[in-house]
């Protein structure tokens, strides 16, 4: 079963300070994504990533980086972290595939900025 | 960009009941629909993917795709209270990231 490994599980940060969220994974997959969830919005995609040295923006990226160094590992970087980005964070990789291939996530990241 | 939404927010079965869960989506070109399952904030679990109109069954989940009408619905047949969680469609959008609605909280009684 593939494997994404998502760190850390928990992280309380400051307003302005800098929060860089980890996943990896060992799938040889070629997409991974950042999604966040919250009450009444469900998943939304935050930024995405075709393959090492890729990163494309979702559908709110505002306030987020994202970087792809290798074909494992994509982060999802809070330069300034702000309340309104409380969260919980999910990462998900796939296959090159058809429209909406099978994702595979990771066990989240709950962010309090306090 | 696709729109989704899921009805009911959330639903209450007893165990053994049928359980019907419904998804609304604004672009029907497109096919591979999935369900997936979250239990208490942990990742998901694809359930069913259905990839034509008409239906799909894995296990005691069955998923109904009708493009035309914007319309996929999964229905769990005998529930359990293991079954106990949110569930999530995902729809394709133009060859994207799939876009995901604010889920179903399902909750099986006993």
């Amino acid at each position: 079963e593939a494997a994404v490994t998502q760190s850390p599980r928990n992280k309380v940060a400051v307003t302005g300070g800098k929060v860089t969220l980890s996943c990896n994974q060992t799938n040889n997959h070629n997409n991974m994504y950042w999604y966040r969830q919250d009450t009444g919005h469900g998943l939304r995609l935050i930024h995405y990533s075709y393959g090492a040295g890729s990163t494309e923006k979702g559908d709110i990226p505002d306030g987020y980086k994202a970087s792809r160094p290798s074909q494992e590992n994509f982060s999802l970087i809070l330069e300034l972290a702000t309340p309104s980005q409380t969260s919980v964070y999910f990462c998900a990789s796939g296959l090159v595939g058809t429209d909406n291939e099978r994702l595979f996530f990771g066990h989240g990241t709950k962010l309090s900025v306090l | 960009q696709q729109k989704v939404q899921q009805s009911p927010e959330s639903l209450t079965v007893s165990e053994g009941a049928m359980a019907s869960l419904n998804c609304t989506f604004s672009d029907g070109t497109s096919n591979n629909f999935r369900w997936y399952r979250q239990h208490s904030a942990k990742g998901l679990e694809v359930l069913v993917s259905i990839f034509s109109d008409g239906e799909k069954e894995e296990g005691r989940f069955t998923a109904h795709l009708n493009r035309a009408n914007l319309h996929v619905s999964l229905h769990i047949r005998e529930p359990q209270p293991s079954d106990s969680a949110v569930y999530l469609c995902a729809v394709p959008n133009n060859n994207n990231a799939p876009r995901f609605g604010a889920g179903t909280k399902l909750s099986v009684k006993p």
